[in-house]
Protein backbone atom coordinates (compact mmCIF):
# COMPACT_ATOMS: atom_id res chain seq x y z
CA UNK A 1 0.00 0.00 0.00
CA UNK A 2 0.94 3.35 -0.69
CA UNK A 3 2.36 5.90 2.29
CA UNK A 4 3.44 9.31 2.32
CA UNK A 5 5.85 10.57 5.36
CA UNK A 6 6.52 14.41 6.15
CA UNK A 7 9.33 14.11 8.95
CA UNK A 8 9.05 17.56 10.17
CA UNK A 9 5.30 18.75 11.43
CA UNK A 10 6.79 22.34 12.22
CA UNK A 11 9.49 24.36 10.02
CA UNK A 12 10.58 27.57 11.20
CA UNK A 13 12.89 29.96 8.74
CA UNK A 14 13.43 33.43 8.25
CA UNK A 15 11.84 35.54 5.36
CA UNK A 16 14.02 35.38 2.83
CA UNK A 17 15.41 32.36 3.57
CA UNK A 18 15.65 29.24 1.48
CA UNK A 19 13.07 26.50 2.41
CA UNK A 20 12.88 23.06 1.96
CA UNK A 21 9.82 21.02 2.94
CA UNK A 22 10.62 17.41 2.98
CA UNK A 23 8.58 14.22 1.28
CA UNK A 24 9.17 10.58 1.24
CA UNK A 25 6.77 8.11 -0.41
CA UNK A 26 6.41 4.50 -0.33
CA UNK A 27 4.56 2.74 -3.66
CA UNK A 28 5.65 -0.13 -5.47
CA UNK A 29 4.09 1.23 -9.15
CA UNK A 30 4.14 4.34 -11.08
CA UNK A 31 2.98 7.45 -8.63
CA UNK A 32 1.38 11.29 -8.91
CA UNK A 33 2.52 13.45 -6.30
CA UNK A 34 0.99 16.42 -5.60
CA UNK A 35 1.97 19.03 -3.07
CA UNK A 36 -1.49 20.98 -1.19
CA UNK A 37 -1.49 23.90 0.46
CA UNK A 38 -3.41 25.45 3.20
CA UNK A 39 -3.63 28.99 4.45
CA UNK A 40 -5.11 29.87 7.82
CA UNK A 41 -9.24 30.31 7.80
CA UNK A 42 -9.13 28.68 4.04
CA UNK A 43 -9.66 25.34 2.23
CA UNK A 44 -7.16 23.09 1.04
CA UNK A 45 -6.09 23.79 -2.48
CA UNK A 46 -3.43 22.13 -4.73
CA UNK A 47 -0.12 24.07 -5.03
CA UNK A 48 1.59 22.03 -7.56
CA UNK A 49 2.24 18.40 -9.02
CA UNK A 50 4.85 16.99 -10.35
CA UNK A 51 3.63 15.98 -13.94
CA UNK A 52 3.29 19.40 -14.86
CA UNK A 53 6.76 20.47 -13.98
CA UNK A 54 6.22 24.01 -12.50
CA UNK A 55 6.67 26.92 -10.48
CA UNK A 56 3.63 28.10 -8.59
CA UNK A 57 4.31 30.43 -5.93
CA UNK A 58 7.91 30.03 -6.60
CA UNK A 59 7.85 26.98 -5.11
CA UNK A 60 9.34 23.78 -6.97
CA UNK A 61 9.18 20.45 -6.61
CA UNK A 62 11.21 17.20 -8.24
CA UNK A 63 10.15 13.97 -8.00
CA UNK A 64 13.05 11.57 -7.62
CA UNK A 65 12.77 8.05 -7.82
CA UNK A 66 15.49 6.63 -6.71
CA UNK A 67 14.97 8.27 -3.24
CA UNK A 68 11.52 8.16 -3.71
CA UNK A 69 11.24 11.85 -2.41
CA UNK A 70 9.33 15.05 -3.33
CA UNK A 71 10.38 17.39 -1.88
CA UNK A 72 9.30 21.47 -1.84
CA UNK A 73 11.76 24.12 -2.75
CA UNK A 74 11.72 27.45 -2.35
CA UNK A 75 14.78 30.37 -2.54
CA UNK A 76 13.58 33.17 -0.47
CA UNK A 77 10.28 32.02 1.98
CA UNK A 78 7.81 35.11 2.24
CA UNK A 79 5.68 35.88 5.39
CA UNK A 80 2.52 34.84 3.26
CA UNK A 81 3.92 31.45 2.58
CA UNK A 82 2.92 30.51 6.26
CA UNK A 83 0.31 27.46 6.21
CA UNK A 84 0.13 23.88 6.15
CA UNK A 85 1.89 22.30 3.46
CA UNK A 86 1.07 18.41 2.69
CA UNK A 87 2.03 16.09 0.18
CA UNK A 88 -0.33 13.27 -1.77
CA UNK A 89 0.50 10.71 -3.54
CA UNK A 90 -1.76 8.78 -6.50
CA UNK A 91 -1.68 5.86 -8.13
CA UNK A 92 -0.80 6.51 -11.89
CA UNK A 93 -3.39 6.22 -13.87
CA UNK A 94 -5.83 5.89 -10.71
CA UNK A 95 -7.47 9.10 -10.84
CA UNK A 96 -7.95 10.43 -7.86
CA UNK A 97 -9.56 7.59 -6.62
CA UNK A 98 -7.13 6.55 -4.07
CA UNK A 99 -5.11 9.88 -2.63
CA UNK A 100 -2.88 9.23 0.10
CA UNK A 101 -2.00 12.17 2.17
CA UNK A 102 1.16 12.89 4.33
CA UNK A 103 0.43 14.37 7.97
CA UNK A 104 1.49 17.75 6.89
CA UNK A 105 4.55 20.62 7.59
CA UNK A 106 3.40 23.19 9.45
CA UNK A 107 6.32 26.08 7.84
CA UNK A 108 6.20 29.29 9.74
CA UNK A 109 7.65 32.11 8.04
CA UNK A 110 9.20 35.00 10.56
CA UNK A 111 9.94 38.48 10.44
CA UNK B 1 -19.79 30.98 -5.11
CA UNK B 2 -18.93 28.55 -7.38
CA UNK B 3 -16.52 26.41 -5.45
CA UNK B 4 -17.57 23.20 -3.61
CA UNK B 5 -19.74 23.71 -0.51
CA UNK B 6 -20.53 21.49 2.30
CA UNK B 7 -22.88 21.94 4.91
CA UNK B 8 -23.53 22.16 7.97
CA UNK B 9 -20.05 23.74 8.88
CA UNK B 10 -19.83 22.27 12.14
CA UNK B 11 -21.86 19.80 14.06
CA UNK B 12 -22.32 19.05 17.42
CA UNK B 13 -23.95 15.99 18.34
CA UNK B 14 -23.93 13.20 21.32
CA UNK B 15 -22.77 9.70 20.83
CA UNK B 16 -25.42 7.25 19.41
CA UNK B 17 -26.80 9.99 17.46
CA UNK B 18 -26.76 9.77 13.52
CA UNK B 19 -25.98 12.38 11.47
CA UNK B 20 -25.53 13.37 8.09
CA UNK B 21 -23.84 15.97 6.14
CA UNK B 22 -24.20 16.99 2.47
CA UNK B 23 -21.59 17.92 -0.36
CA UNK B 24 -22.68 20.47 -3.19
CA UNK B 25 -19.35 19.89 -5.43
CA UNK B 26 -18.56 22.21 -8.26
CA UNK B 27 -21.47 21.46 -11.04
CA UNK B 28 -19.28 20.13 -13.91
CA UNK B 29 -17.28 17.77 -11.91
CA UNK B 30 -18.39 14.42 -12.06
CA UNK B 31 -16.12 12.92 -9.55
CA UNK B 32 -16.37 13.69 -5.66
CA UNK B 33 -14.29 12.45 -2.71
CA UNK B 34 -15.09 12.10 1.01
CA UNK B 35 -11.99 12.45 3.42
CA UNK B 36 -11.61 12.85 7.02
CA UNK B 37 -9.21 14.34 9.01
CA UNK B 38 -8.48 14.48 12.68
CA UNK B 39 -5.80 16.81 14.24
CA UNK B 40 -2.26 16.48 13.21
CA UNK B 41 -2.93 14.46 10.37
CA UNK B 42 -3.57 14.68 6.62
CA UNK B 43 -7.11 14.04 5.26
CA UNK B 44 -7.59 10.24 4.99
CA UNK B 45 -9.54 9.18 2.09
CA UNK B 46 -12.90 7.49 3.14
CA UNK B 47 -14.97 6.89 -0.33
CA UNK B 48 -15.31 8.27 -4.12
CA UNK B 49 -17.84 8.65 -6.93
CA UNK B 50 -17.75 9.05 -10.11
CA UNK B 51 -21.45 9.82 -11.53
CA UNK B 52 -23.62 8.55 -8.86
CA UNK B 53 -21.45 5.26 -8.98
CA UNK B 54 -19.73 4.11 -5.57
CA UNK B 55 -16.34 2.93 -7.21
CA UNK B 56 -14.35 3.06 -4.01
CA UNK B 57 -14.32 2.66 -0.46
CA UNK B 58 -11.80 2.94 2.37
CA UNK B 59 -11.10 -0.55 4.21
CA UNK B 60 -10.88 1.46 7.25
CA UNK B 61 -14.84 2.56 6.64
CA UNK B 62 -16.98 1.56 9.71
CA UNK B 63 -20.21 -0.08 8.63
CA UNK B 64 -21.51 2.79 10.64
CA UNK B 65 -20.53 5.14 7.64
CA UNK B 66 -22.70 5.50 4.49
CA UNK B 67 -22.54 7.83 1.50
CA UNK B 68 -24.64 8.46 -1.50
CA UNK B 69 -24.64 10.24 -4.89
CA UNK B 70 -27.93 9.22 -5.98
CA UNK B 71 -28.56 11.79 -8.64
CA UNK B 72 -24.40 12.25 -10.18
CA UNK B 73 -24.66 15.75 -8.54
CA UNK B 74 -24.68 16.37 -4.09
CA UNK B 75 -23.65 13.88 -2.44
CA UNK B 76 -24.15 12.98 1.90
CA UNK B 77 -22.65 11.27 4.16
CA UNK B 78 -24.20 9.63 7.12
CA UNK B 79 -22.59 8.34 9.93
CA UNK B 80 -24.84 6.12 12.23
CA UNK B 81 -24.48 5.38 16.54
CA UNK B 82 -21.79 8.29 16.51
CA UNK B 83 -18.88 7.25 18.39
CA UNK B 84 -16.51 9.99 20.12
CA UNK B 85 -13.68 8.34 18.17
CA UNK B 86 -15.65 10.11 15.08
CA UNK B 87 -14.64 13.43 15.67
CA UNK B 88 -13.07 14.85 13.47
CA UNK B 89 -12.99 17.14 9.91
CA UNK B 90 -14.96 15.81 7.12
CA UNK B 91 -14.07 16.94 3.86
CA UNK B 92 -15.44 16.86 0.50
CA UNK B 93 -13.75 17.42 -2.84
CA UNK B 94 -14.67 17.35 -6.50
CA UNK B 95 -12.41 16.72 -9.58
CA UNK B 96 -13.51 17.30 -13.62
CA UNK B 97 -14.36 14.63 -15.95
CA UNK B 98 -11.46 12.99 -17.26
CA UNK B 99 -9.65 14.22 -19.70
CA UNK B 100 -11.51 18.01 -19.71
CA UNK B 101 -8.43 19.48 -17.53
CA UNK B 102 -5.25 18.21 -15.94
CA UNK B 103 -6.55 14.79 -14.70
CA UNK B 104 -6.38 14.33 -10.36
CA UNK B 105 -6.76 17.83 -9.47
CA UNK B 106 -9.05 17.92 -6.28
CA UNK B 107 -11.30 20.55 -5.36
CA UNK B 108 -11.74 20.71 -1.12
CA UNK B 109 -14.89 22.59 0.18
CA UNK B 110 -14.64 23.76 3.56
CA UNK B 111 -15.38 21.02 5.79
CA UNK B 112 -17.76 19.76 8.31
CA UNK B 113 -16.38 19.74 11.67
CA UNK B 114 -17.80 16.92 13.65
CA UNK B 115 -18.07 16.88 17.86
CA UNK B 116 -19.29 13.66 19.26
CA UNK B 117 -20.32 14.31 23.22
Amino acid sequence: AQRVTQPEKLLSVFKGAPVELKCNYSYSGSPELFWYVQYSRQRLQLLLRHISRESIKGFTADLNKGETSFHLKKPFAQEEDSAMYYCALSPKGNYGQNFVFGPGTRLSVLP
Amino acid sequence: DTGVSQNPRHKITKRGQNVTFRCDPISEHNRLYWYRQTLGQGPEFLTYFQNEAQLEKSRLLSDRFSAERPKGSFSTLEIQRTEQGDSAMYLCASSPRLGTSPNNEQFFGPGTRLTVL
